[in-house]
């Protein structure tokens, strides 16, 4: 069975502007949830959803959006983009977000803001 | 809001050699995910730890979960060249899964 999947590996962006990443979770998940990890950190947790309604937030500003299709793959938006917002975003999957079970995470989206 | 904090930082190990990598939390510790982590790349799963004094282990990795002290520790035995990467711990708030809180990692670089 294929893992988390996301897209695109890579993306340089310039300040102002507009970006999508995609996730697609593992089949049979129904929770996503996304990270931000910056260098030399630990991930950050942005949103999670489930059954495509969203579960929590982070401490992220609104410029971060992101939604969940009928096929549990979710997108997340970013808006207005600032050179801080330069990082590796992960995308993980769960079967659910009520449980505590296995969280799998994908690859990764390298964002780089010039 | 819960802060993990993991131990060593970095550390080198000649291949071979046994080593401890732990994760405390400045709060109640709910259970605790651990993973493992190529420079620059996603987050690969090693186990999850949910009772006290739980301990689990997947081929030359053992991770023991002491709720009393609010920590966990990640112990691996003999190290290879392959164990090399970056260790994670996470925890959430609480019973779930939801929104999970991570130490900085510890580098971890074994020499052959």
């Amino acid at each position: 069975d294929a893992g988390v999947t996301q897209s695109p590996t890579h993306l340089i962006k310039t300040r102002g502007q507009h970006v999508t990443l995609r996730c697609s979770p593992i089949s049979g998940h129904k929770s996503v949830s996304w990270y931000q990890q910056v260098l030399g950190q630990g991930p950050q947790f942005i949103f999670q959803y489930y059954e495509k309604e969203e579960r929590g937030r982070g401490n992220f500003p609104d410029r971060f959006s992101a939604r969940q299709f009928p096929n549990y793959s979710s997108e997340l938006n970013v808006n207005a983009l600032l050179l801080g917002d330069s990082a590796l975003y992960l995308c993980a999957s769960s079967t659910d977000s009520f449980s505590y079970n296995e969280q799998f995470f994908g690859p990764g989206t390298r964002l780089t803001v010039l | 809001s819960q802060e993990l904090e993991q131990s060593p930082q970095s550390l080198i190990v000649q291949e071979g050699k046994n080593l401890t990598i732990n994760c405390t939390s400045s709060k109640t510790l709910y259970g605790l995910y651990w993973y493992k982590q190529k420079y620059g790349e996603g987050l690969i799963f090693l186990m999850m730890l949910q009772k006290g004094g739980e301990e689990k282990s997947h081929e030359k990795i053992t991770a023991k979960l002491d709720e009393k002290k609010q920590q966990s520790s990640l112990h691996i035995t003999a190290s290879q060249p392959s164990h090399a990467g970056i260790y994670l711990c996470g925890a959430p708030p609480g019973g779930s899964n939801y929104k999970l809180t991570f130490g900085k990692g510890t580098l971890l670089t074994v020499n052959p």
